[in-house]
């Protein structure tokens, strides 16, 4: 079956503007996860949902960062102004449940803030 | 901070060596430990993964150390194939989620 998609898979933007980034998550899964991975970095967690709900959003670097669910499914994580500290390649993962499942990743949306 | 912590941040072997990667973590209420495969232009591919009622786990050519008391956990890659070459994570959590993962090795594979 189809997998984690996202989109776009790359994006650059001018410093400042506002940029989404999809997340489409494989069916039925109902845990969709965000990290961020910066060149030479590991992947650092952003935010995590269940269904609709974001019940930790911890990891979120600023309140410039966020994300919303809906209907289960896509989801989109939105940069306002962005800086060019935000250039990274976002990942977006699911799980069919958020307890002992499996994560799996999209290819990512590669981000360069000029 | 980073809650895992990965060595070496890259190795080279030879076609049929082994592989080695360490990882080391400080939280005790880590339950789970997958490692992840990743190769250039594609996410993170789940490649084994282990829990701390066992010491090791064994698929195929890769295997997990895993050594509770020391908090560390290891992966084996046995016979060391051109086509193994990619960036490897370890990570951690409780219960699967939010995994904090290490900074990743590079290893290369040469024939």
């Amino acid at each position: 079956g189809a997998g984690v998609s996202q989109s776009p898979s790359n994006k650059v933007t001018e410093k400042g503007k506002d940029v989404e980034l999809r997340c489409d998550p494989i069916s039925g899964h109902t845990a969709l996860y965000w990290y961020r991975q910066s060149l030479g970095q590991g992947l650092e967690f952003l935010i995590y949902f269940q269904g609709n709900s974001a019940p930790d959003k911890s990891g979120l670097p600023s309140d410039r960062f966020s994300a919303e669910r809906t209907g289960g499914s896509v989801s989109t994580l939105t940069i306002q102004r962005t800086q060019q500290e935000d250039s990274a390649v976002y990942l977006c993962a699911s799980s069919l449940n958020y307890h002992k499942e499996t994560q799996y990743f999209g290819p990512g949306t590669r981000l360069l803030v000029l | 901070q980073q809650q895992v912590k990965q060595s070496p941040q890259s190795l080279i072997v030879q076609k049929g060596g082994i592989s080695i990667i360490n990882c080391a973590y400080e939280n005790t209420a880590f339950d789970y430990f997958p490692w992840y495969q990743q190769f250039p232009g594609k996410g993170p591919a789940l490649l084994i993964a282990i829990r701390p009622d066992v010491s090791e786990k064994k698929e195929g050519r890769f295997t997990i150390s895993f050594n509770k008391s020391a908090k560390q956990f290891s992966l084996h890659i046995m016979d060391s194939q051109p086509g193994d070459s990619a960036t490897y994570f370890c990570a951690a959590s409780i219960s699967d989620y939010k995994l904090s993962f290490g900074a990743g090795t590079t290893v290369t594979v040469r024939a």
